[in-house]
């Protein structure tokens, strides 16, 4: 397995269920992030983790939790979810951020969890 | 907070020919900046980065992006297309205070003809 994974790649729910996307990478990366891709509309940042840490939540509502147990998995808790929550969700990783532009590191993506709110 | 404009939706564009995709970002400090494809089903690659240096950044795939601090731009060009690069592309900003917070434009789709 390489890169950053995902799973499941499509998951249709109810407003009224419960499920959880996983994220996983195997590049030894130390920051992971989740966003929200919708038709017609920038990507969304929702969350990011450094080591292990959550040090960013984009106004994200409650309704979405992350979870980050190490530095190598991402989950996206969710659970009474609005048909508007409908969209593509990607995980990416890096490097944690140094300083300097030497030390700047790229997001690697996974391809994404295309989900379906009924 | 920052914001990036992709002003074309849709470019479509035949085989062979140039093609330039237009960025434009917000913010008059210092930051990085990127262009990302996206193929059907799939994640988003990186295409080419400016961090700094030399304003005219070479990336994969032919793709070639010229940074201008100017008219806050960065757009992104090739000399002649393949129906391979038919793909979403996106370009993103963060800036050097907060390395990995990006923005995203909301995307454009390249559609190489025969």
């Amino acid at each position: 397995e390489t890169g950053v994974t995902q799973t499941p790649r499509h998951l249709v729910m109810g407003m009224t269920n419960k499920k959880s996307l996983k994220c996983e990478q195997h590049l030894g990366h130390n920051a992971m992030y989740w966003y929200k891709q919708s038709a017609k509309k920038p990507l969304e940042l929702m969350f990011v983790y450094n080591f292990k840490e959550q040090t960013e939540n984009n106004s994200v509502p409650s309704r979405f939790s992350p979870e980050c147990p190490n530095s190598s998995h991402l989950f996206l808790h969710l659970h009474t979810l609005q048909p508007e929550d409908s969209a593509l969700y990607l995980c990416a990783s890096s490097q944690a951020p140094g300083r300097g532009a030497s030390s700047y590191n790229e997001q690697f993506f996974g391809p994404g969890t295309r989900l379906t709110v009924l | 907070a920052q914001s990036v404009t992709q002003l074309d939706s849709q470019v479509p564009v035949f085989e062979e020919a140039p093609v330039e995709l237009r960025c434009n970002y917000s913010s008059s400090v210092s930051v990085y900046l990127f262009w990302y494809v996206q193929y059907p089903n799939q994640g988003l690659q990186l295409l080419l980065k400016y961090l700094s240096g030399s304003t005219l950044v070479k990336g994969i795939n032919g793709f070639e992006a010229e940074f201008n601090k100017s008219q806050t731009s960065f757009h992104l060009r090739k000399p002649s297309v393949h129906i391979s690069d038919t793909a979403e592309y996106f370009c993103a900003v963060s800036d050097r205070a907060n390395f990995n917070k990006f923005y995203f434009g909301s995307g454009t789709k390249l559609n190489v003809k025969p």
